[in-house]
């Protein structure tokens, strides 16, 4: 079993649609979420970090943490074409060399 | 404009010939690392480096090797490429003892197909 699962996609949704992106994990020793978007042929931008557990919002997007359950969550309002991209959430612990572990990204589709 | 560079950005080789992917930072970052990405697996760890002349092995270092001489630039080298390399390759740094908007700030990345 993988230490992150994240649903592969594809995810299609109409433009001005909310869109919610989700990972669960299993290494309760993780305290540090992020987000990121890859564009393709692009490398990975970090769109959101979160440390813990709770909500942080940017804009449109709110990433939530529930470290009790074990699951993340980006969350994406009045979604637009540009943010067609894959989402990939990632984590790591306090030590192990800053290692991220990725989750296997979303693949996102916000039609006109 | 601060950014992580590499080169080559494509690259097609023949097994057994030696290869080098370079990647320079200019945010006089301590930490730096390679990944790989492959699909349905994600993004993993070959190597990383915490400082200059300080490396260690991530999740799949078996054909790769690495080196920091320097703080900017962080190659990696494969000697002895094989099929099972084919892969896309991304180079990340980042700050040490900082977190936040400082986490890893990834390259433009490196397909590289071996035949």
């Amino acid at each position: 079993q993988k230490e992150v699962e994240q649903d592969p996609g594809p995810l299609s949704v109409p433009e001005g649609a909310i869109v919610s992106l989700n990972c669960t994990y299993s290494n309760s020793a993780f305290q540090y979420f992020m987000w990121y978007r890859q564009y393709s042929r692009k490398g990975p931008e970090l769109l959101m970090y979160t440390y813990s557990s709770g909500n942080k919002e940017d804009g449109r997007f709110t990433a939530q943490v529930d470290k009790s359950s074990k699951y993340i969550s980006l969350f994406i309002r009045d979604s637009q074409p540009s943010d067609s991209a894959t989402y990939l959430c990632a984590m790591r612990g306090t030590g192990g060399g800053n290692k991220l572990t990725f989750g296997t990204g979303t693949q996102l589709k916000v039609e006109l | 404009e601060a950014q992580v560079t590499q080169n080559p950005r494509y690259l097609i080789t023949v097994t057994g010939k030696k290869l080098t992917v370079t990647c320079s930072q200019n945010m006089n970052h301590e930490y730096m690392s390679w990944y790989r990405q492959d699909p349905g697996l994600g993004l993993r760890q070959i190597y990383y480096s915490m400082n200059v002349e300080v490396t260690d092995k991530g999740d799949v270092p078996e054909g790769y090797k690495v080196s920091r001489k320097e703080k900017r630039n962080f190659p990696l080298i494969l000697e002895s490429p094989s099929p099972n390399q084919t892969s896309l390759y991304f180079c990340a740094s980042r700050e040490v003892g900082t977190s936040g908007k400082n986490e890893q700030f990834f390259g433009p990345g490196t397909r590289l197909t071996v035949l």
